[in-house]
């Protein structure tokens, strides 16, 4: 079935890591992402990971893929203010699949 | 370099009546996917057009329906409005023969239904 879940609220403090955790149902997902959006825009592609690899690094940001438990985690180091939004991890199933399947997303607040 | 574009940025209609959403793709890209985002919710797959055609749709009516142009540029048609259908309509896009298919999103419409 279709259930991406996120936790709803995260709050970290200037300068530590934050870490936001997603689970999906489908093994066979092929691609997963992470977006960012703030208050009255759209989505920003953060990143995705290949279904085939286990961690992916692309300066603040780490992602890891445990697919035995099928969680997926995005880790934001050094966190500052404008990290403040709402975070969306989403699966695609397989390829030719073409919709992205979203969580219902996790709130990062940054306190001072 | 233009990203996705969508227009307007904000609608108000009123039960029954129709509207049309725009969207122009990012430069190279051939495919556009529309979703629907409710109130404190994920977005939600509408459909998906490429070379012109709808290749893949989401659960929702008929009511709901696009188009794409030679441009690449599509719309989104709703009939019939209905309160529940107000939300914020994404448009994304992507490059069809590029692995990981990343779809990059416009900033969307705000459609409000009174």
């Amino acid at each position: 079935g279709e259930d991406v879940e996120q936790s709803l609220f995260l709050s970290v403090r200037e300068g530590d890591s934050s870490v936001i955790n997603c689970t999906y149902t489908d093994s066979s997902s092929t691609y997963l992402y992470w977006y960012k959006q703030e208050p009255g825009a759209g989505l920003q592609l953060l990143t995705y990971i290949f279904s085939n690899m286990d961690m992916k690094q692309d300066q603040r940001l780490t992602v890891l893929l445990n697919k035995k438990d099928k969680h997926l985690s995005l880790r934001i180091a050094d966190t500052q203010t404008g990290d403040s939004a709402i975070y969306f991890c989403a699966e695609r199933w397989d390829f030719g699949n073409e919709k992205l399947t979203f969580g219902t997303g996790t709130r990062l607040t940054i306190i001072p | 370099d233009a990203g996705v574009t969508q227009s307007p940025t904000h609608l108000i209609k009123t039960r029954g009546q129709q509207v049309t959403l725009r969207c122009s793709p990012k430069s190279g890209h051939d495919t556009v996917s529309w979703y629907q985002q409710a109130l404190g919710q994920g977005p939600q797959f509408i459909f998906q057009y490429y070379e012109e055609e709808e290749r893949q749709r989401g659960n929702f009516p008929d009511r709901f329906s696009g188009h794409q142009f030679p441009n690449y540029s599509s719309e989104l048609n709703v009939n019939a409005l209905l309160l529940g259908d107000s939300a914020l309509y994404l448009c994304a896009s992507s490059l069809s023969a590029q692995r990981g298919y990343e779809q990059y999103f416009g900033p969307g419409t705000r459609l409000t239904v009174t």
